[in-house]
């Protein structure tokens, strides 16, 4: 089974700062890597996703997928107090498999 | 905008009660899921379904079983409640085939309470 390890637990950053989230995981032939966005008293929401060896840059969001090292990363620039959430790395062992998520970063950002 | 909807939003009952929640998604579908959400945020795949298969996670008691109506319908029963019960249960649904874009299209949840 594909583990998904995050990390930090948590990060409070100042208004405009750069917020960079890590998530490592266990399978270098993993299909897909998904980051979802979760506030408090909601179901998680799909942010941005990697397939492909490199990066990917939406808006204010870049994603860094290295298979070798069995990492990525999710950097957010100029964070905004409305990016408070809990960041959920996501895993895809397959095309037709299930995802596998992390526990979470808890980020807080201070205006 | 809202496309996956529970009810309760919350449900406190005591333990040994039989409890029932609801999820509909007006997306079109084919496959949706329940999750489970602890107290540190992590999510646990209960099961997946659609009108062909279901898939159980062999870890889930089986007092919790999914009953579904349609394709656009699932719901989650828990027979008898224990205490480890008390979660967030979270419900999704997604295309079905091998698309690397299928996502998950989550619910606002149901946070469950048992006494």
């Amino acid at each position: 089974q594909e583990k998904v390890q995050q990390s930090p637990e948590s990060l409070i950053v100042p208004e405009g700062a750069m917020s960079s989230l890590n998530c490592t995981f266990s399978n270098s032939a993993s299909q897909s890597i998904w980051w979802y966005q979760q506030h408090p008293g909601k179901g998680p929401e799909a942010l941005i996703s990697i397939f492909s060896n490199g990066n990917k840059k939406e808006g204010r969001l870049t994603v860094y997928l290295n298979r070798a090292s069995l990492h990525v990363s999710l950097h957010i620039r100029d964070s905004q107090p409305s990016d408070s959430a809990v960041y959920l790395c996501a895993v895809r062992g397959s095309a037709l498999g299930r995802l596998h998520f992390g526990a979470g970063t808890q980020l807080i950002v201070i205006p | 905008e809202t496309a996956v909807f529970q009810t309760p939003n919350y449900h406190v009952t005591q333990v040994g009660n039989e409890v029932s929640f609801n999820c509909k998604q007006t997306l079109g579908h084919d496959t949706m899921y329940w999750y489970k959400q602890d107290s540190k945020k992590l999510l646990k795949i209960m099961f997946s379904y659609n009108n062909k298969q279901l898939i159980v996670n062999e870890t889930v008691p089986r007092r919790f079983s999914p009953q579904s109506s349609d394709k656009a319908h699932l719901n989650l029963r828990i027979k008898s409640v224990e205490p480890e019960d008390s979660a967030v249960y979270l419900c999704a649904s997604s295309r079905t085939g091998g698309a690397l874009q299928n996502t998950l299209y989550f619910g606002a949840g149901t946070r469950l309470s048992v006494l």
